[in-house]
């Protein structure tokens, strides 16, 4: 089985800051998907960044990047030139490709994100 | 593309109540996926299905709950005999097998038992 570990329940950045989540990860897999979701209050879930395992290259949207370390298992996130609207739970989760797998996300317990004006 | 959507957007209701709640997923999409979300964690999830069939179901979800997907449309779950343990928010998502595994969500059902 997968776990997903966020080491740090909240963080605050001010605006225009540069802020990074951290995210470790627990799999004997090889062939996997990892995520960033953000659920802004009372809002919907959505998906800020993927990586894929077997690419060595890191992700990159826009101010959203990632640092993926596979012999470390860690996924962080960073945030360029925060944003009030990055105000935000940050889910770090976990996905088994291939075959067997039923694609269901593993998530994190979450990091709430408050970017301060 | 509208979405997904859920319905209702909150549910109350007393211990020993039944509940149903309504999904409908991106119409494209074959997946369909059910999570639950207390307070304070992450999702975790319920159950799955491709097309019409349910093809998991987590240990999470007892005998008191039922998920169903006729025709690969929409999806309900259903929670019997409801316990205050039940109260959470259940979240739907749904995605495309040939896509790169993002899901997408719904807004979610936030369901109270009193």
């Amino acid at each position: 089985a997968q776990t997903v570990t966020q080491s740090q329940p909240e963080m605050s950045v001010q605006e225009a800051e540069t802020v990074t989540l951290s995210c470790t990860y627990d799999t004997s897999e090889n062939n996997y998907y990892l995520f960033w979701y953000k659920q802004p209050p009372s809002r919907q879930m959505i998906l800020v960044i993927r990586q894929e395992a077997y690419k060595q290259q890191n992700a990159t949207e826009n101010r959203f990047s990632v640092n993926f370390q596979k012999a470390a298992k860690s996924f962080s996130l960073k945030i360029s030139d925060s944003q009030l609207g990055d105000t935000a739970m940050y889910f770090c989760a976990f996905m088994k490709r291939g075959g067997g797998s039923n694609y269901k996300l593993t998530f994190g317990k979450g990091t709430l994100l408050t970017v301060n004006p | 593309d509208t979405g997904v959507s859920q319905d209702p957007r909150h549910k109350i209701t007393k211990r020993g109540q039944n509940v149903t709640f309504r999904c409908d997923p991106i119409s494209e999409h074959n997946r369909l996926y059910w999570y639950r979300q207390t307070l304070g964690q992450g999702p975790e999830f319920l159950t799955y299905f491709q097309n019409e069939a349910q093809l998991e179901k987590s240990r999470l979800l007892s005998d008191r709950f039922s998920a169903e997907r006729p025709k690969g449309s929409f999806s309900t779950l259903e929670i019997q005999r409801t316990e205050q343990g039940d109260s959470a928010m259940y979240l739907c998502a749904s995605s495309f097998s040939l896509g790169l595994g993002e899901q997408f969500f719904g807004p979610g059902t936030r369901l109270t038992v009193l």
